[in-house]
């Protein structure tokens, strides 16, 4: 069974740094990009960016274009989203998903809160 | 850049009814796909359709999606509780990557 399991819940005050994080089974981890997507508080969907497992290219979308970093690391299956310095209008939810026809599977989500 | 209209923005209905929702693009899409998604509260958006018309692997063949040039619908044959939700359009290219979302239709009990 694939499965993304992300990293819990964050409380962050602006100006910290943060770095969040999918872990992937169940399929070959090289194979396939991950997307990072942000669902901000009673809002839609928005696509941040992609990274591919295998060599670690990655795609933004301009809104988040020096924004954000995303990552990922095969040696452990796992992806990752960071920020440098945290504003509180990044508080969230962030999703991963793996992109196979669209975004075939996600994960549970994580919630991150900036305020201070 | 790719515009994604949905209507209605929210759809009332009741169990055992037929659901029509729409997804207009902002231009041509012919190099592309669309999916749908589906989100309950506090959960993560989950996969029903991809490349326009297919199905996801465990989506109920009561799930359908069509297009016509620019528009797109995702129709849902005979409501069933758990199908009310939120339901949003995604535009897909992998050259470049694009992955644009609707801004969803929320789907609710009449």
């Amino acid at each position: 069974e694939v499965q993304l399991v992300q990293s819990g819940a964050e409380v962050k005050k602006p100006g910290e740094s943060l770095k969040i994080s999918c872990k992937t089974s169940g399929y070959t981890f090289t194979y396939n990009w991950i997307a990072w997507v942000r669902q901000m508080p009673g809002k839609g969907l928005e696509w941040m960016g992609i990274v591919h497992p295998d060599d670690s290219e990655t795609r933004y979308s301009p809104s988040f274009q020096g924004q954000v970093t995303i990552s990922a690391d095969k040696s452990t299956n796992t992806a990752y989203l960071q920020w440098s310095s945290l504003k509180a209008s990044d508080t969230a939810t962030y999703f991963c998903a793996r992109v196979v026809s669209g975004m075939d599977v996600w994960g549970q989500g994580t919630n991150v809160t900036v305020s201070s | 850049e790719i515009v994604l209209t949905q209507s209605p923005g929210t759809l009332s209905l009741s169990p055992g009814e037929r659901a029509t929702l729409s997804c207009r693009a902002s231009q041509s899409v012919s190099n592309s796909y669309l999916a749908w998604y589906q989100q309950k509260p506090g959960q993560a958006p989950r996969l029903l359709i991809y490349a326009s018309t297919g199905r996801a692997t465990g989506i109920p063949d009561r799930f359908s999606g069509s297009r016509s040039g620019a528009d797109f619908a995702l129709t849902i044959s005979r409501l069933e509780p758990e199908d009310f939700a939120i339901y949003f359009c995604q535009h897909y290219r992998s050259s470049p990557p694009v992955y644009t979302f609707g801004q969803g239709t929320k789907l609710e009990f009449k």
